[in-house]
């Protein structure tokens, strides 16, 4: 079984602290790895996505990536109350003529004002 | 517009009764998925369909079906044998090692 694995949290963190979410993955062939934001009573919406290892930023993101020790983690700065969500970190698994996304559980962050 | 469709967004199940949940995209896409999510829980995979036509389980189909007779429209019926259907269910799409995407969601609820 192929498995995706974040802490469920919460993680809090205060306002304009830099909040940190992991990730660790068992598939080792996976090439491609996102991040989504997931608000309370709302669908998933993609954040990041990541294919090659190291880092790759988007204004106040930043994933990261490790294939060597299959993790892959989310960096937030200067965090807002705006970014208190479940974050939910997805690996995509090739079966041959079929790609599924493996979800993690998600990590829940909690940004204090 | 272009996106992702899924209606309604809240749905109500007597005992013993099939629903079909709508999902409709535009966005050209080969691949559409079904999602369910409970309370406090990550996504499980119910079916997916790769290409019109044809459509493969998931890891949790029991209770489930679904139709591919067109590429656009994907629908998820949830049958009286789904003895504990309340939950968000979710649609998605993608392409090849591409994100998915994700419609709105429905709320199912048992009466």
């Amino acid at each position: 079984q192929k498995e995706v694995e974040q802490n469920s949290g919460p993680l809090s963190v205060p306002e304009g602290a830099i909040a940190s979410l992991n990730c660790t993955y068992s598939d080792r062939v996976s090439q491609s790895f996102f991040w989504y934001r997931q608000y309370s009573g709302k669908s998933p919406e993609l954040i990041m996505s990541i294919y090659s290892n190291g880092d790759k930023e988007d204004g106040r993101f930043t994933a990261q990536l490790n294939k060597a020790s299959q993790y892959v983690s989310l960096l937030i700065r200067d965090s807002q109350p705006s970014d208190s969500a479940t974050y939910l970190c997805a690996v995509l698994s090739y079966g041959g003529a079929t790609n599924k996304l493996i979800f993690g559980t998600g990590t829940l962050l909690a940004v204090q004002p | 517009d272009g996106g992702i469709t899924q209606s309604p967004k809240y749905l109500f199940r007597k005992e013993g009764q099939n629903v079909t949940l709508s999902c409709e995209q535009n966005l050209n896409h080969d691949a559409m998925y079904w999602y369910r999510q409970d309370p406090g829980q990550g996504l499980r995979l119910i079916y997916y369909s790769q290409i019109v036509n044809d459509f493969q389980k998931g890891d949790i189909a029991e209770g489930y079906s679904v139709s591919r007779e067109k590429k656009e429209s994907f629908p998820l019926t949830v049958t009286s044998a789904q003895k504990n259907p309340t939950a968000f269910y979710l649609c998605a799409t993608g392409q090849g090692n591409q994100p998915q995407h994700f419609g709105d969601g429905t709320r199912l609820s048992i009466l």
